[in-house]
């Protein structure tokens, strides 16, 4: 059964830092990942979309990474912004369903 | 072009009662999926429905149902409503329901906050 984990599971850092968060799960038979952001009480937002062929995708201060062998993706976000601030949440797509299993995210508070 | 639009935005119920739940996809997209997110967790996956006809089912009780209508709208019908069921009740819409991750792609609407007392 696959499971997604994600650590840390909240996080407050000051404007301008550098972040990296991190996404781990325990079958390395996906088909693309996704991360996406989330404020309170709203829908997700898709940041990036990495194929299962791909080893990372960019999307201005973006990157994320993927790791199919280790089980493991990062998105790293430059130069952090109070804009930032969210829920990050990754998400998998078991080979041959198109079903997103999701961790249960990174609270992220910016401040300036 | 707009987005995936749900209605309503938020529902108070009381227990037993029975919900019905509204999603349109984006224009051009033919599957659509529900998720519940309850406070504090990730998105759990409900349905995919993909040219009317359902392609997948998560770990819910059979008092959950839904169906896709022949302009790709959705519903979501809930009976006999339970405390836990209070959630965030999100739909996504893609191109198609397998292929080429660009196809597959999921984008969300804003959800529906269903309150359950």
């Amino acid at each position: 059964k696959q499971e997604v984990t994600q650590i840390p599971a909240a996080l407050s850092v000051p404007e301008g830092e550098n972040l990296v968060l991190n996404c781990s799960f325990t079958d390395s038979a996906i088909y693309n990942l996704q991360w996406f952001r989330q404020d309170p009480g709203k829908g997700l937002t898709s940041l990036l979309l990495i194929q299962s062929s791909q080893r990372e995708q960019t999307s201005g201060r973006l990157n994320a990474s993927l790791d199919k062998s280790s089980g493991r993706s990062t998105l790293y976000i430059a130069a952090s912004q109070p804009g930032d601030s969210a829920t990050y949440l990754c998400a998998v797509v078991p080979g041959g369903y198109n079903k997103l299993i999701f961790g249960a995210g990174t609270r992220l508070a910016v401040h300036p | 072009d707009a987005g995936v639009t749900q209605s309503p935005t938020h529902l108070i119920k009381t227990r037993g009662q029975h919900v019905t739940l509204r999603c349109s996809p984006i224009s051009g997209h033919k599957s659509v999926s529900w998720y519940q997110q309850v406070l504090g967790q990730g998105p759990q996956f409900i349905f995919q429905y993909y040219e009317k006809e359902e392609r997948g089912r998560g770990n819910f009780p059979d008092r959950f149902s839904a169906r896709q209508f022949p302009n790709y709208s959705s519903e979501l019908n809930v009976n006999a409503l339970l405390l836990g069921d209070s959630a965030l009740y999100l739909c996504a819409s893609s191109r198609g329901a397998s292929g080429s991750p660009s196809y597959n792609e999921q984008f969300f609407g804003p959800g529906t906050r269903l309150t359950v007392l």
